[in-house]
């Protein structure tokens, strides 16, 4: 049962436009929600949250916006600059950050000059 | 920093060996986290430690499969008899107690043979 679903396994996307990548949840106890962006033959690495009493987050060309009654995130990047093609997860935890982060599997950006 | 460091990088090995990975958290993080990527299943949460102490083992997916923290410094992943099955790239994660954003080591790619 996966609690945590990003359905589009790959997004290719024009340098210089925006790029969104969706995700859904199916458990109401989550809390908090990260993004991470992975490239090939490296861990992970940790982009943006958010927690469940905000609807949106920003940090520079990243923004999270939070829809709780549709249990559904977005990330959005603008620009799109080549450096963002990665793999970007969704991620997200209960219980004030006391157990571990439950993943999406994924969605490949390709960002294309 | 030299952030999260996984040992080794690459590891192939003869269906019924014994296996087993490394990791060094960074300094100072009192949670670790190991997981399990594969093609199927994305990223799997496998054990968390908080202070050395295994927290939740409910992702290890046999008993085959054991981890160890001896220490603040260190961790152990094991795997014995190894299958084909458990061909995967393993991550070894930390974070401050209570901080949600982890950092990943670079991922141990386990090929069973």
């Amino acid at each position: 049962d996966q609690q945590v679903k990003q359905n589009s396994p790959s997004l290719s996307v024009q340098e210089g436009r925006i790029s969104i990548l969706n995700c859904d949840y199916t458990n109401s106890m989550f809390d908090y929600f990260l993004w991470y962006k992975k490239y090939p033959a490296e861990g992970p690495t940790f982009l943006i949250s958010i927690s469940s009493i905000k609807d949106k987050n920003e940090d520079g060309r990243f923004t999270v916006f939070l829809n709780k009654s549709a249990k559904h995130l977005s990330l959005h990047i603008v620009p799109s600059q080549p450096g963002d093609s990665a793999v970007y997860f969704c991620a997200a935890n209960t219980g004030g950050g006391a157990d571990g982060l439950t993943f999406g599997k994924g969605t490949h950006l390709i960002i294309q000059p | 920093d030299a952030g999260v460091i996984q040992s080794p990088r690459h590891e192939v090995t003869e269906m019924g060996q014994e296996v087993t990975l490394r990791c060094k958290p960074i300094s100072g993080h009192n949670s670790l986290f190991w997981y399990r990527q594969t093609m199927m299943r994305g990223l799997e949460l496998l054990i968390y430690f908080n202070n050395n102490v295994p927290i939740d083992d409910s992702g290890m997916p046999e008993d085959r499969f054991s981890a160890k923290m001896p220490n603040a410094s260190f961790s152990t992943l094991k795997i014995q008899p190894s299958e084909p099955r458990d061909s995967a790239v393993y991550f070894c994660a930390s974070s401050p107690r209570g901080v949600r954003g982890y950092t990943f080591g670079s991922g141990t790619r386990l090929t069973v043979v």
